[in-house]
């Protein structure tokens, strides 16, 4: 059955550090792979996806996340963080590609320190 | 860009009540549409999937007389939560898909349900 991983359900960093949020997946096939923000109260908004290609896909607001097959990883990285990042972060799979529906991980939730 | 707009963004119903709550795509046409629902600090769970002219999917374990999903255009999905109990109190999102084999969804805002 498919699944998705997020080993960290919260995480802390200092305005300006980087920042690497972790996700792994089990899925038969070629996964679609995407990463969704979801600040208090709000719904999501779509970060950035893998379906094929190159395997380091740049997204909105300075994130990025590399597909790494041999690992099932698709983590999401950004290289200094800023206090309007602080969010629940959720990494999704495309479970069948038919039907078009999602399994989502339990997020991590992003603290950000001034 | 696709946007998908929920209404209304928070109700308080008495236990008993049903409550309806709009799912609609504001600038696409959505052949498909999904339901899902979140509980505090937890992550979505996908509830059904609404595809526009037909019987909507639910997922195991969701029950279809409660949670009742019409999709009667392309464009508008609507949840209907009847007979709400504290129980169905949860935040509850849809997500549009457009048509045309794009895998990538819209999400709305979500709806707040409090049931007293």
């Amino acid at each position: 059955a498919q699944s998705v991983t997020q080993p960290d359900i919260h995480i802390t960093v200092s305005e300006g550090a980087s920042l690497e949020l972790r996700c792994n997946y089990s899925y038969g096939a070629t996964p679609y792979l995407f990463w969704y923000v979801q600040s208090p109260g709000q719904g999501l908004q779509l970060l950035l996806k893998y379906f094929s290609g190159d395997t380091l896909v740049q997204g909105i607001k300075g994130f990025e996340a590399e597909f790494k097959r041999s690992q099932s990883s698709f983590n999401l990285r950004k290289p200094s963080v800023h206090w309007s990042d602080a969010a629940e972060y959720f990494c999704a799979v495309g479970a069948d590609s038919g039907t078009y529906k999602y399994i989502f991980g339990t997020g991590t939730r992003l603290k950000v320190l001034a | 860009g696709a946007v998908v707009s929920q209404h209304p963004s928070w109700v308080i119903c008495k236990s008993g009540t049903s409550v309806k709550i709009e799912c609609r795509s504001l600038d696409f046409q959505a052949t498909t549409m999904f339901w899902y629902r979140q509980f505090p600090k937890q992550s979505l769970m996908l509830m059904a999937t609404s595809n526009e002219g037909s019987k909507a999917t639910y997922e195991q374990g969701v029950e279809k007389d409660k949670f009742l999903i019409n999709h009667a255009s392309l464009t508008l999905s609507t949840l209907t939560v009847t007979s709400a109990h504290p129980e169905d109190s949860s935040f509850y999102i849809c997500s549009a898909r457009r048509g045309g084999g794009a895998n990538v969804l819209t999400f709305g805002a979500g709806s707040r349900l409090t049931v007293l």
